[in-house]
């Protein structure tokens, strides 16, 4: 199956500041990649549709200017979460793939103090 | 409206016990159905999917779920689990056919000694 790189693992950032996760499809060109946020204890939940080349579509409730996303290539995909604050920390996955499978980063754990 | 439940948030079995999971589904169309598994701060690892066909699916890790379109159910068994099956684990649909899937909201196994 496809390889699906999410870098950073881990980021710790200051409340106000913005943290950029990059979202790497290492062998499978991805015009739709997803984004997933993952609260404690709780399931994925959708938070947007990444398309390349042009403008992603977000979920209800998904706050478009405060996490950019950015598809500039068939490869990458990143999620910047602007100005965060501490009720951003969360566990965030991309995706890629299409109906009949979908292929997970390993996730990126945002802690904002 | 489309919607996965999974009934059991928390299942404790003892290793070399039996293990089913269940999981309903609400969903127009035909369904795409998989079983996806997660360990700690892990990304999501694909325990197998069912489109069509036999509804007897088989997976990796010795796992298989059965498809029952009168009970809209494709629960997860395993005959004997191993210390190493604690984890999450989630069942998700394909809700379109770009690839946006719906998660429920997962379970969480334990395996006692």
């Amino acid at each position: 199956g496809a390889v699906v790189s999410q870098h950073p693992s881990w980021v710790i950032c200051k409340s106000g500041t913005s943290v950029k996760i990059e979202c790497r499809s290492l062998d499978f060109q991805a015009t739709t990649m997803f984004w997933y946020r993952q609260f404690p204890k709780q399931s994925l939940m959708l938070m947007a549709t990444s398309n390349e080349g042009s403008k992603a579509t977000y979920e209800q409730g998904v706050e478009k200017d405060k996490f950019l996303i950015n598809h500039a290539s068939l490869t990458l995909s990143t999620l910047t979460v602007t100005s965060a604050h501490p009720e951003d920390s969360s566990f965030y996955i991309c995706s890629v793939g299409g109906k009949n499978i979908q292929y997970f980063g390993a996730g990126t754990r945002l802690s904002v103090l | 409206a489309q919607s996965v439940t999974q009934p059991d948030i928390h299942i404790t079995v003892s290793e070399g016990a039996s293990l089913e999971l269940r999981c309903n589904y609400s969903y127009g169309a035909t369904p795409y159905l998989f079983w996806y598994v997660q360990s700690p701060g892990q990304g999501l690892q694909l325990l197998l999917k069912y489109f069509s066909g036999d509804t007897l699916v088989q997976g990796i890790k010795g796992f298989e779920a059965e498809f029952k379109r009168s009970q809209s159910s494709f629960n997860l068994r395993k005959p004997s689990v191993h210390w190493s099956d604690a984890a999450e684990y989630f069942c998700a649909v394909s809700t379109d056919s770009w690839g946006k899937f719906q998660f429920g909201a997962g379970t969480q196994v334990v395996v006692t000694p």
